[in-house]
């Protein structure tokens, strides 16, 4: 079965640090990748996705990440991280050839001391 | 645009009763998705309709579990009988094509539920 790990569960740092959270994917063929976000008392957002090309892709917010196919990894990063950007990070991956439907991680839980 | 709406927002219940959960996709949205987040993990999917027809329900607990989206639209997810263990976010979200769906998904607040 398909599934998506995420190597943290939570993360603590201070505003101005760099942050890079893991993600990776069991193997499934052509895939599509998000990161979502989640902000206290907020539903899920998206924050950036990748379908092709560049494998470095822009988000909002300042964040970025990088698809490694060989590695079947989908990490997430920003080099400097604000208070608000205190949130729960889920990774999720669309495995093409099991459907349109998206299997998430675990989540990171991220707090970004002031 | 209007989002993904959910009611209700919270639900307590004992255990054994029934519950049900609604949700209004956003408009033109073809696939609505029934996910699951228990406190701590990530969301996990119950059922996929694409219109009014089921995609995938392989992880909906069909004892227990029900689900509809009888004209394309809205949809209701029934628990009965609760149990404890179904304590948790259920989230509904869609997404608009029906072909080439790339997966990107539109999430409501979801509904908390509390099974005492």
């Amino acid at each position: 079965a398909q599934s998506v790990s995420q190597h943290n569960h939570h993360v603590i740092l201070s505003e101005a640090a760099s942050l890079e959270l893991g993600c990776n994917y069991s193997y499934g063929g052509t895939v599509n990748l998000f990161w979502y976000v989640q902000y206290p008392g907020q539903h899920l957002q998206l924050l950036l996705k990748y379908f092709s090309g560049d494998p470095l892709v822009k988000g909002i917010k300042g964040f970025e990440a990088e698809f490694i196919k060989s590695k079947f990894s989908f990490n997430l990063r920003k080099p400097s991280v604000q208070w608000s950007d205190t949130a729960e990070y889920f990774c999720a991956v669309n495995f093409r050839a099991a459907g349109n439907k998206l299997t998430f991680g675990g989540g990171t839980r991220v707090l970004v001391k002031p | 645009e209007a989002g993904v709406a959910q009611s209700p927002r919270y639900k307590i219940i004992e255990k054994r009763q029934s519950v049900a959960f609604w949700c209004n996709p956003i408009s033109g949205h073809a696939t609505l998705y029934w996910y699951q987040q228990i406190l701590g993990q990530g969301p996990k999917l119950l059922i996929q309709f694409q219109n009014n027809g089921v995609v995938d329900d392989s992880q909906l607990p069909k004892d227990r579990f029900s689900a509809e989206r009888l004209k394309g639209v809205d949809s209701t997810l029934k628990i009965q009988p609760a149990k404890l263990e179904d304590s948790a976010v259920y989230l509904c979200a869609s997404s608009p094509r029906t072909s080439g769906n790339t997966g990107e998904l539109f999430f409501g607040e979801g509904s908390r539920l509390t099974v005492l």
